[in-house]
């Protein structure tokens, strides 16, 4: 079965743009979850999506915004970039909530 | 506010010999504790977890001790490999399906 995948694996973008990350979960999970990681903050829990509705929403800004479709693929948007935005974001998909989270390799974003 | 702490921030272990990190939490709605392997460009990979009913869970090389009544879980790594160098990250699930992250140790396995 194939892992979590992540799209772009690398992307570069300058302040005040705006990206949009996806993620396709493992074949057959539901819930998807993003995080950040960076080396000051570490990993840091963005939010959660289950049957395409938020479950659960971290600490960040409003600039930080995600979805969930139907086929439980989801996307997360970045807008207004800023410096400190750049980080390695994360995918990770569950059975359902409360089961364990499988990560994918991240997107790693260099704002410039 | 920083809810798991984890240490120490790096490691230096010969090879053969046991690594032990230690993670310490204080939410004690806390109902499950996963350890991660991260290596370098890769995303975290789940080694083994436990749920706090259990006292120690044990997988191969690896296994995890805990103590609820201290709030305190630890990742031992039997027989450590070069192949076992990377970066460990504790964390506790809360709150639905958020997990909490310690900030990481970076085990280096010398031959």
């Amino acid at each position: 079965k194939a892992g979590v995948t992540q799209t772009p694996r690398y992307l570069i973008k300058t302040r005040g743009q705006q990206v949009t990350l996806s993620c396709s979960p493992i074949s057959g999970h539901r819930s998807v979850s993003w995080y950040q990681q960076t080396p000051g903050q570490g990993l840091q829990f963005l939010f959660e999506y289950f049957s395409e509705t938020q479950r659960n929403k971290g600490n960040f800004p409003g600039r930080f915004s995600g979805r969930q479709f139907s086929n439980s693929r989801s996307e997360m948007n970045v807008s207004t970039l800023e410096l400190g935005d750049s980080a390695l974001y994360l995918c990770a998909s569950s059975l359902e909530p409360q089961e364990t989270q499988y990560f994918g390799p991240g997107t790693r974003l260099l704002v410039l | 506010q920083q809810q798991v702490k984890q240490s120490p921030q790096s490691l230096i272990v010969q090879k053969g010999g046991i690594s032990i990190i230690n993670c310490a939490y204080e939410n004690t709605a806390f109902d499950y504790f996963p350890w991660y392997q991260q290596f370098p460009g890769k995303g975290p990979a789940l080694l083994i977890a436990i749920r706090p009913d259990v006292s120690e869970k044990k997988e191969g090389r690896f296994t995890i001790s805990f103590n609820k009544s201290a709030k305190q879980f630890s990742l031992h790594i039997m027989d450590s490999q070069p192949g076992d160098s990377a970066t460990y990250f504790c964390a506790a699930r809360g709150g639905g399906n958020k997990l909490t992250f310690g900030t990481g140790t970076q085990l280096k396995v010398e031959l």
